[in-house]
């Protein structure tokens, strides 16, 4: 049973354009989310995070949404960079199970100059 | 640098056997988190670690154990290694506020 599920393995956009990651979760008990990027050959990064209490939140270029009656989540790159091509992982987290995240299988976003 | 030090990068080893990985948490970050990635998939939690006491634990086969030493660095020890077993295993730590979790690079174990 998935519980975070990114449905789209890859995403191939157009430097300055906009790039769009989707999520699904199933728990309707998780009430924290977390994108994270990897580099290959490195350990995922911290991107960006949202509280269940808030439906967006932004830093620079990256802006998360919320949709809780839908269980999704969207992450939003504008605009692209190629430096921006990695592999981004969903994850959600909930105050009943200690804090750990269940993270998704991932979105493998490529940038083209 | 993450400030997460996982170590060894690198391990081979054959079926049947025991390896140790060791990963050294950021400074003054009191939980250790497990993760294995297998072939392109996701994360898959293992186990968490909250200043030396087992907090979490997730789909972790019996042939795997850790534990969380009172330096706070962390050990993840497989045994009777099968092929299957082969995945990158990351270790990750936070500290009290949730801002996510600080990764180590990860170590790539391969069993042949």
């Amino acid at each position: 049973d998935q519980q975070v599920k990114q449905n789209s393995p890859s995403l191939s956009v157009q430097e300055g354009r906009i790039s769009i990651l989707n999520c699904d979760y199933t728990n309707s008990m998780f009430d924290y989310f977390l994108w994270y990027k990897k580099y290959p050959a490195e350990g995922p990064t911290f991107l960006i995070s949202i509280s269940s209490i808030k439906d967006k939140n932004e830093d620079g270029r990256f802006t998360v949404f919320l949709n809780k009656s839908a269980k999704h989540l969207s992450l939003h790159i504008v605009p692209s960079q190629p430096g921006d091509s990695a592999v981004y992982f969903c994850a959600a987290s909930g105050n009943t199970n200690a804090g750990k995240s269940t993270f998704g299988d991932g979105t493998t976003l490529t940038v083209k100059p | 640098d993450s400030g997460v030090t996982q170590t060894p990068k690198h391990l081979i080893t054959a079926t049947g056997q025991r390896v140790t990985l060791r990963c050294s948490p950021r400074s003054g970050d009191l939980s250790v988190y497990w993760y294995q990635q297998s072939l392109d998939q996701g994360l898959q939690f293992l186990i968490q670690y909250y200043n030396g006491e087992e907090r979490a634990k997730g789909n972790i086969l019996e042939r795997f154990s850790a534990q969380q030493f009172p330096d706070l660095h962390s050990e993840l020890n497989l045994s009777s290694l099968e092929l299957g077993d082969s995945a990158l295993y990351f270790c990750a730590s936070t500290g009290l506020s949730h801002y996510g979790y600080t990764f180590g690079s990860g170590t790539r174990l391969t069993v042949v």
